[in-house]
């Protein structure tokens, strides 16, 4: 049982490049979401979607953009990365609302932006 | 909007000490607290949650208080042990689809 994959694990792009992040979940969870994740700053939300065909704006979703197009795959895009995108991401994913139930986490995105 | 601060961002004990870890969080109609341990390199995973119809929670050595009148909640590990360092994060969800996640906390444990 894999849980929540992410891809790619480490990255590092120019300033101006884009990039996909791709999140797959096997749990059938209906909820998914990606956090960055930076020194000091915990884990703050960038977009989430509450099932297949939804997304919505966390707290901080400038930048980003997301897509849900399958139940299983969340897709985070950089349209044109900025070194303030440095960070770690995680994606994650519950069956339910996350309130009720736990959320799974994948192992983390190392992305540098240079 | 939703808040959840964090104290403290670090803390260090001696093996066998007690450890506390408090947040509080802004949202009135959050009614779900779930504790996540961090190890280096690793993901977050899940450790003790509490719901707002409950005060108290223990699993073993840790256990979860809940104060919803003061809009605090608190994280206390027994006993620690080197293996407890780690960083910890509070969190807050049920007053909308989000979960806001505090700052967190680095746990050392000395041995």
């Amino acid at each position: 049982n894999a849980g929540v994959t992410q891809t790619p694990k480490f990255r590092v792009l120019k300033t101006g490049q884009s990039m996909t992040l791709l999140c797959a979940q096997d749990m059938n969870h209906e909820y998914m979401y990606w956090y960055r994740q930076d020194p000091g700053m915990g884990l703050r939300l960038i977009h989430y979607s509450v099932g297949e065909g939804t997304t919505a704006k966390g707290e901080v979703p400038d930048g980003y953009n997301v897509s849900r197009l399958k139940k299983q795959n969340f897709l985070l895009g950089l349209e044109s990365a900025a070194p303030s995108q440095t960070s770690v991401y995680f994606c994650a994913s519950s069956y339910y609302q996350v309130m009720n139930t736990e959320a799974f986490f994948g192992q983390g995105t190392r992305l540098t932006v240079v | 909007g939703e808040n959840v601060e964090q104290h403290p961002s670090t803390l260090s004990v001696q093996e066998g000490d007690s450890a506390v870890i408090k947040c509080t969080y802004s949202d009135s109609a959050s009614n779900y607290f779930p504790w996540y341990k961090q190890e280096l390199g690793k993901r977050p995973q899940l450790i003790i949650d509490i719901r707002s119809n409950v005060g108290e929670k223990k699993d073993q050595r840790i256990a979860v208080t809940l104060n919803k009148t003061a809009k605090h909640f608190s994280l206390h590990i027994t006993e620690t042990q080197p293996e407890d360092s780690a960083v910890y994060f509070c969190a807050a969800g049920g007053g909308t689809d989000k979960l806001i996640f505090g700052t967190g906390t680095r746990l050392q444990v000395f041995p």
